[in-house]
């Protein structure tokens, strides 16, 4: 089965600019992976972030994109503010029906 | 306001059967623009997608846990349900139900997640 990939962690200053990448262990994705990205802190529900590359979700401060810039899904905080250290998760749809999650990335803020 | 409230037995014994139910309240289940699925996050882990039906009954499942898992959907209840069978310790997680737009990536509405540990 294809593997997601994601970064383990990232750090940012406040006011920062972080870009965290959701990616295939084989290939490259695509609009056609319809990428999405979710935020999560602990003991609270994921929330979706961005679906279907780079449309953001209905809330969510527009100091979050969406891109596929080269060969991954990207998430792009610019500005970032403390209350965005969180656990990022992407998802790609596979085909058939199946969706793969990736490992998830911590961003820190300090 | 739509809202999602997954329900069932926080503890099961292995290779017993677990079973949850998602109800759905303030929209209805059997909207054509809308899938329901099933996720899940092992204690200190990452989420994995375990499956999907849409209100006619279509079901899509995680190739890796297919042999062990059912979706079913309740129409006139307005709810749908996971079970899996055969369960071990790497099935403790929090599982959380979530609506999916038709045609998009979009999840846009989940449970607040239930936990079920499985333990003698």
């Amino acid at each position: 089965q294809t593997v997601v990939t994601q970064e383990p962690s990232f750090s940012v200053s406040p006011g920062g600019t972080v870009t965290l990448t959701c990616g295939l262990s084989s290939g490259s994705v695509s609009t056609s992976h319809y990428p999405s990205w979710f935020q999560q802190t602990p003991g609270q529900a994921p929330r979706t972030v961005i679906y279907d590359t780079n449309t953001r979700s209905s809330g969510v401060p527009d100091r979050f994109s969406g891109s596929i810039p080269g060969n991954k899904a990207a998430l792009t905080i610019t500005g970032a503010q403390a209350d965005d250290e969180s656990d990022y998760y992407c998802v790609l749809y596979m085909g058939s029906g199946v969706w793969v999650f990736g490992g998830g990335t911590k961003v820190t803020v300090l | 306001q739509l809202q999602m409230q997954e329900s069932g037995p926080g503890l099961v014994k292995p290779s017993e059967t677990l079973s949850l139910t998602c109800t759905v309240s303030g929209g209805s289940i059997s909207s054509s623009s809308y899938y329901w699925g099933w996720i899940r996050q092992p204690p200190g882990k990452g989420l994995e997608w375990i499956g999907t039906i849409y209100y006619s009954g279509n079901t899509y499942y995680n190739p890796s846990l297919k042999s062990r898992v059912t979706i079913s959907v309740d129409t006139s209840k307005n709810q749908f349900s996971l079970k899996v069978s055969s369960v071990t310790a790497a099935d403790t997680a929090v599982y959380y139900c979530a609506r999916r737009r038709n045609g998009s990536g979009y999840r846009d509405y989940w449970g607040q997640g239930s936990l079920v540990t499985v333990s003698s």
